[in-house]
């Protein structure tokens, strides 16, 4: 079974200011992790994934993840937000390229002027 | 291009009705899953498709829901009897088949208020 945890549920920041949302996972398998983006009334948009290789994985808008398997972790960061990245951000685990997501419940990044 | 659509955005319905959604996934997507995500909470799967073929179906579908996707296109997913806890976003989801990686791509999703 895998389970995703995301502890924060909520993040305020100012614009331009760096970001760290965080993530953990448990898996008794390798796993594939994948970080979302969803705006309001709209679906979920895949910002970044990690599959294998390189554990510093870059994805759209600027942002990034690490994935660290000792630590079990898949911390998303910018290094300066905007405005417009204020949405809920998803992390998710499957156990195979291909198989069904398991999402954490979320964190909602709030981003002020 | 279009992505995966999804029908209708919101549903508003009383409880005891049933409801039915719509999900056309993006063109030779072999692939179609369904998730529901309620308030506060990341989506949680329910069902998925390679084909027409029903492959997987979590133990949050109830008997009171059912999902098809008859010609191997579109999908509908029924939900009888409607709960007020069954009050959700439905998502659809798509992805093609081959290869290591599949991405699944996200509509827009159904909106179900059930009072």
């Amino acid at each position: 079974a895998q389970s995703v945890t995301q502890l924060d549920s909520q993040v305020p920041v100012f614009e331009e200011a760096p970001v760290e949302l965080r993530c953990n996972y448990s898996s008794s398998v390798s796993v594939y992790l994948f970080w979302y983006v969803q705006y309001p009334n709209q679906g979920l948009q895949l910002l970044l994934k990690y599959l294998s290789g390189s554990t510093l994985v870059k994805g759209i808008n600027g942002f990034e993840a690490e994935f660290n398997k000792s630590q079990t972790s898949f911390h998303l960061r910018k290094p300066s937000v905007h405005i417009s990245d204020t949405a809920e951000y998803f992390c998710a685990v499957s156990g195979s390229g291909y198989s069904t997501l398991t999402f954490g419940k979320g964190t909602m990044l709030l981003v002020s002027p | 291009d279009t992505g995966v659509s999804q029908d209708p955005r919101h549903k508003i319905t009383k409880r005891g009705q049933n409801v039915t959604f719509r999900c056309d996934p993006i063109s030779e997507h072999n692939r179609l899953y369904w998730y529901r995500q309620t308030l506060g909470q990341g989506p949680e799967f329910l069902t998925y498709f390679q084909n027409e073929a029903q492959l997987e179906k979590s133990r949050l579908l109830s008997d009171r829901f059912s999902a098809e996707r008859p010609k191997g296109s579109f999908s509908t997913l029924e939900i009888q009897r409607t709960e007020q806890g069954d009050s959700a976003m439905y998502l659809c989801a798509s992805s093609p088949t081959g290869g290591s990686y599949n991405e699944q791509f996200f509509g827009p999703g159904t909106r179900l208020t059930v009072l």
